[in-house]
């Protein structure tokens, strides 16, 4: 079964701090795929990322960074100098290769990001 | 810029009536979807289409029936609006290839009294 685990619900930081937003997957899956979404408090899901099941190497965007690590089935991301415009909703989704076929997203419950002045 | 675009962003409906939520996207892409996002269990797909009159169940299908008669358009149809569900709905599509990155609207406010 293809799961995506959140652990952390809530997080609060005060600007300026760095952040860390753990994400943990489950798959049986030789090729798949991973993302993350920011969800403001407008309601649309905005895309930050996505990363093949082949490509371990760790990305960095800005403030934004992420460390795809297969060996624990982790694809953490670090917000560098928080900032209160990071206050969202973030998500972590897995998605499933079908050759040819189509792609269908698995997202784990979301972690609420407060950052304070 | 992909643009995928919810008809009504709040909607208040009655127990009973037959709602309908439409979704638009630009980009010519064959995959739609419509999830549904509830507070503590994140984004559950409701329907997905990957073509035009195509449509497969995702995983909380009940309740809700789907419309695909072109390609930018997807509709979600709740014959019989009950309470629960009431919900935030997301439409979103993507490009044919697994993997491809899936691009969401702004979402639909669903209450129903």
């Amino acid at each position: 079964a293809q799961k995506v685990t959140q652990a952390q619900t809530e997080i609060s930081v005060v600007e300026k701090e760095d952040v860390t937003l753990d994400c943990v997957y489950e798959t049986r899956d030789t090729t798949y795929y991973l993302f993350w979404y920011k969800q403001p408090p407008s309601g649309e899901l905005v895309f930050l990322i996505r990363r093949n099941s082949f490509d371990e190497q760790n990305e960095i965007s800005g403030r934004y960074s992420w460390n795809f690590q297969k060996s624990t089935s982790s694809f953490n991301f670090t917000i560098t100098a928080s900032q209160v415009v990071d206050s969202a909703v973030y998500f972590c989704a897995l998605s499933r290769y079908i050759s040819g076929g189509y792609n269908k997203l698995i997202f784990g419950a979301g972690t609420r990001l407060a950052v304070h002045p | 810029d992909v643009k995928v675009t919810q008809s009504s962003r709040y909607l208040v409906k009655r127990t009973g009536e037959k709602v309908f939520l439409e979704c638009v996207q630009d980009m010519d892409h064959e995959n739609m979807f419509w999830y549904r996002q509830d507070p503590g269990l994140g984004l559950r797909l409701i329907y997905f289409s990957y073509d035009v009159k195509m449509k497969e169940k995702g995983d909380i299908p009940e309740g809700y029936s789907v419309s695909r008669e072109k390609k930018e358009r997807f509709s979600l149809i709740l014959e019989s609006a009950s309470t629960n569900q009431t919900s935030m709905y997301l439409c979103a599509s993507s490009s044919g290839s697994s993997g491809n990155t899936i691009y969401f609207g702004e979402g639909s406010w669903l209450t129903v009294v």
